[in-house]
Formats: C-alpha cells, structure tokens, sequence
C-alpha cells in the first residue's frame, strides 16, 4: 500500500515571498503520477500541479513549481510571490498509473497555509 | 470551475436515514471516483466506476454503495446513517481510458463536495 506523509501541519509565509512544502511517500511502484490539490476556505478540491513519475524534469505552473526527487520519494512544492488568495489547506496525492484494477488518490494529512499581508 | 457537479450543496438528515448524494461528471469522461473528507480520517477514496461499472473499492462500508447510469452520472447511496458519517463527501471524474483508445491524463477534477450533517 501506498503512503503519502505531509510532516508540516502549518505554515505561514509573508506576502510576496517564496514558501516550500514538504511532501515525501512510499511506494514499490515505478509507475505513478503525484499531484498537488489546495482546498482553501470554500473545501473545494482544486488541482494545483501534477507529476509524471517517469519524467525527470520538474513540474511547473506559474507560481508554482516542484522538487521531484523519485530516489528519495520526496515531491515538495514552491510557491513564489505569495498571494493572499494562496491561503488554504494543500494535499499531495499520489496514484499508480494505468492500473486495470482502476485508480485511486492516496492523500497526505495535508498543510494549512497562511499568506500573511 | 472543474465542470464536476455535485447535489446538493448541503444535507443535513438523522441517525438512522438514508440519503442520495449525485454527481455528474466532466463531459467526455468515463471514470467517476467518490472520496469522504472527515476531520479524523481525513481524505479517503470510496469508490471508483468507469463507464458503468466498478472498477476499485476502498473503505466504503457495506451500508454505502453507488452506481453510475448510462449518461454517466453517479450516485452515493448512504444508509442507516450514523453521527460519524457526518463528512464532505467529493465526487471526482477523469479521463482515465481503460480502453487505452486515446490519450489521456488521468488527472482527476473535483467537485464542490456534499456537506452531510447527521443529527
């Protein structure tokens, strides 16, 4: 079975600044995705970022970046020039890729995030 | 938006009811997956269907099951409700292909959740 640990229950950062959060997770797997979601004050679920496991390079959108690291299972996000508009609880997923027995996302305990003015 | 929908927004019933929650997913996707968001169990996956059929099962209790129709919407059947299925309960779709007829990203989108309150 699969493991997500998200070892930062909290974090706050200035607005305009550059914050990273921690994800790593366990597998035997070779094949998977991992995927950021944020769920701010609204609870809803919101993709922020996806990563193929099979690709080396690192995952970017905008402001938002991973650090893929697949030898050390580890996949933490970075978030530049905060906004306040990033505050909200952030979930790392993963999940095997094409599976016959079908998919699932494996969820971290998740990070809140604070974006201070 | 995702272009998930979920009904109703809220729903708030007593111990021993039985609810529907419904949820119709993104145009042109097969697979439609639902997870419960708990305070002390925090985001867990139900249950996957994929053009109308299973697909995989997680912890979903035997007094919970779904279905998907032919026009690809689903529905969450939740019985003899207890104070501890009180949760938010997402319903997710992607374009997951099993067929593997076509690209696809596998990327699940979510809907804007159910609210269940058990009294």
């Amino acid at each position: 079975a699969q493991t997500v640990t998200q070892s930062q229950p909290e974090m706050s950062v200035q607005e305009a600044e550059t914050v990273t959060l921690s994800c790593t997770y366990d597998t035997s797997e070779s094949n998977y995705y991992l995927f950021w979601y944020k769920q701010p004050p609204s609870r809803q679920m919101i993709l922020v970022i996806r990563q193929e496991a099979y690709k080396q390079q690192n995952a970017t959108e905008n402001r938002f970046s991973v650090n893929f690291q697949k030898a050390a299972k580890s996949f933490s996000l970075k978030i530049s020039d905060s906004q306040l508009g990033d505050t909200a609880m952030y979930f790392c997923a993963f999940m095997k890729r094409k599976v016959t027995s079908g998919s699932r996302l494996t969820f971290g305990e998740g990070t809140q995030l604070t974006v201070n003015p | 938006d995702s272009g998930v929908t979920q009904t109703p927004k809220h729903l708030i019933t007593a111990t021993g009811q039985r609810v529907t929650l419904r949820c119709s997913p993104r145009s042109g996707d097969l697979s439609v997956y639902w997870y419960q968001q708990s305070l002390d169990q925090g985001l867990q996956f139900l249950i996957q269907y994929y053009n109308g059929e299973e697909r995989a099962k997680g912890n979903i209790l035997e007094r919970f099951s779904a279905q998907q129709f032919p026009d690809l919407h689903s529905e969450l059947n939740l019985s003899s409700l207890e104070l501890g299925d009180s949760a938010l309960y997402f319903c997710a779709s992607s374009d997951e292909d099993f067929s593997y007829d076509r690209p696809s990203t596998d990327t699940q989108y979510f809907g804007p959740g159910t609210r269940l309150t058990v009294l």
